[in-house]
């Protein structure tokens, strides 16, 4: 079974600052994926940035990368240069190979201030 | 290029009746995924389709059923509907049969009200 953990059920961030939002899991799959949505208050699930498994460079899409340390387990979302569009929930996510299920966290909402 | 489309956006009804939810898929998207979100919750999987056969299914009861059309749409039902199926319910369509690359592509949910 596949499990993903989000530690941090509220944060806070300046404008302009950079912020991580924590992610951990755990699953006994040596191939798999790593993922990250946003969810504003409208609902919609928005895809991020995606890490493979076997991927050795940390995954990054504009102001979003991902620090994966696969030793750990862990794959944290870093925003740069937060605005005050980035206030939303945020989802770790994960797939395992051969199979479309995705195990979601339970989310972080992230609230940025001007 | 349509995203994700879900109907309806919102749903009442009553514990005990039944209901089905629509989805269509983006465009060149071949899986569907259907997801159930309590209020302050992730997302969690209830079933994938994927040439028109549930492909993988959650924890959910028989209930829960659904179908994938030719042209890859999909719909949900769900019987005997109880006050703890209030919830969003988010459809997502992936290529690739859905592989553990491929990132999933989301509806804006249809926000379903059991009373």
């Amino acid at each position: 079974a596949q499990k993903i953990t989000q530690t941090q059920p509220g944060m806070f961030v300046q404008e302009k600052e950079a912020v991580t939002l924590d992610c951990t899991y755990d699953t006994s799959d040596q191939s798999y994926g790593l993922f990250w949505y946003k969810q504003p208050s409208s609902g919609e699930m928005i895809f991020l940035i995606y890490q493979g498994s076997y991927d050795e460079q940390n995954a990054t899409e504009g102001r979003y990368s991902l620090n994966f340390q696969k030793a750990r387990k862990s794959a944290n979302l870093v925003i740069s240069a937060s605005q005050l569009g980035d206030s939303a929930m945020y989802f770790c996510a994960m797939s395992p190979k051969g199979a479309g299920k995705s195990t979601f966290g339970d989310g972080t909402t992230l609230t940025v201030k001007p | 290029d349509a995203g994700v489309t879900q109907s309806p956006t919102h749903l009442i009804k009553t514990r005990g009746q039944q209901v089905t939810l629509r989805c269509s898929p983006k465009s060149g998207h071949d899986t569907v995924s259907w997801y159930q979100q309590a209020l302050g919750q992730g997302p969690q999987f209830i079933f994938q389709y994927y040439e028109e056969e549930e492909r993988q299914r959650g924890n959910f009861p028989d209930r829960f059923s659904g179908h994938q059309f030719p042209n890859y749409s999909s719909e949900l039902n769900v019987n005997a509907l109880l006050l703890g199926d209030s919830a969003l319910y988010l459809c997502a369509s992936s290529r690739d049969q859905g592989t553990y690359n491929s990132p999933l592509h989301f509806g804006n949910g249809t926000r379903l009200t059991v009373t």
